[in-house]
């Protein structure tokens, strides 16, 4: 298994309070990404990062924003959080970009009450 | 633009029957395909890939393989078990998308019963 952790793994947080989620890698891959998973939308990508300070939006970045200091570490936060991003994220590293697989952490959980 | 479109779920299953799982994309250039599997309570898991036409991508019994000319990578097992049960996800990333990532179906939950 490709060394990625997340944490927390469940979040309970209540709305208009700031969120972060976090990241770690242990593979030393240049891509990171965030999705967010819905029933009936299947994985969204947030925002995703092709190295250190560089990042750049998905489809559904707004109320969302990163950050990425070290290769190794990408984080996620809800700068207020509302009941709407009551969702599973996941975060997932790759080598490259284009035509690369990529690979999966376990998930954070979070309600927004 | 690019994706994916894969069919609706769920299909359920009698152990040992065949599995077909529809996915059909759209493309410009030519497209790295990839089958991803979540099990419940899990992160998705690469399950098998083809990055070019007519390759055939395997693995624990599954098969697709990679059709330009229908533009599909359908998923196909021959006999199904109950662990096989998890939700099951198409997805491309498109060599003519520089950094942009894996484009997702919404995936097909699968239900095998014994």
């Amino acid at each position: 298994d490709a060394g990625i952790t997340q944490s927390p793994r469940h979040k309970v947080t209540e709305t208009g309070t700031p969120v972060t989620l976090r990241c770690h890698q242990t593979e030393n891959h240049r891509y990171m990404y965030w999705y967010r998973q819905d029933p009936g939308h299947g994985l969204r990508l947030i925002h995703y990062s092709y190295g250190v300070k560089d990042t750049d939006k998905g489809e559904v970045s707004d109320g969302y924003s990163v950050s990425r200091s070290k290769t190794e570490d990408f984080l996620l936060t809800l700068e207020s959080a509302t009941s709407s991003q009551t969702s599973v994220y996941f975060c997932a590293i790759s080598e490259g970009g284009q035509g690369y697989e990529q690979y999966f952490g376990p998930g954070t959980r979070l309600t927004v009450t | 633009g690019n994706s994916v479109t894969q069919m609706e779920g769920p299909v359920t299953l009698s152990e040992e029957a065949f599995l077909t799982i529809n996915c059909t994309y759209t493309a410009t250039g030519y497209p790295s395909l990839f089958w991803y599997v979540q099990y419940p309570g899990e992160g998705l898991q690469l399950l098998l890939k083809a990055t070019k036409a007519d390759d055939k991508g395997s693995n624990k019994g599954f098969e697709a393989t990679y059709r330009k000319e229908t533009t599909s990578f359908h998923l196909e097992k021959g006999s199904v078990q109950v662990s096989d049960s998890a939700v099951y996800f198409c997805a491309l990333t498109a060599r003519n998308s520089g950094n942009t990532p894996l484009v997702f179906g919404k995936g097909t939950r699968l239900s095998v019963i014994a």
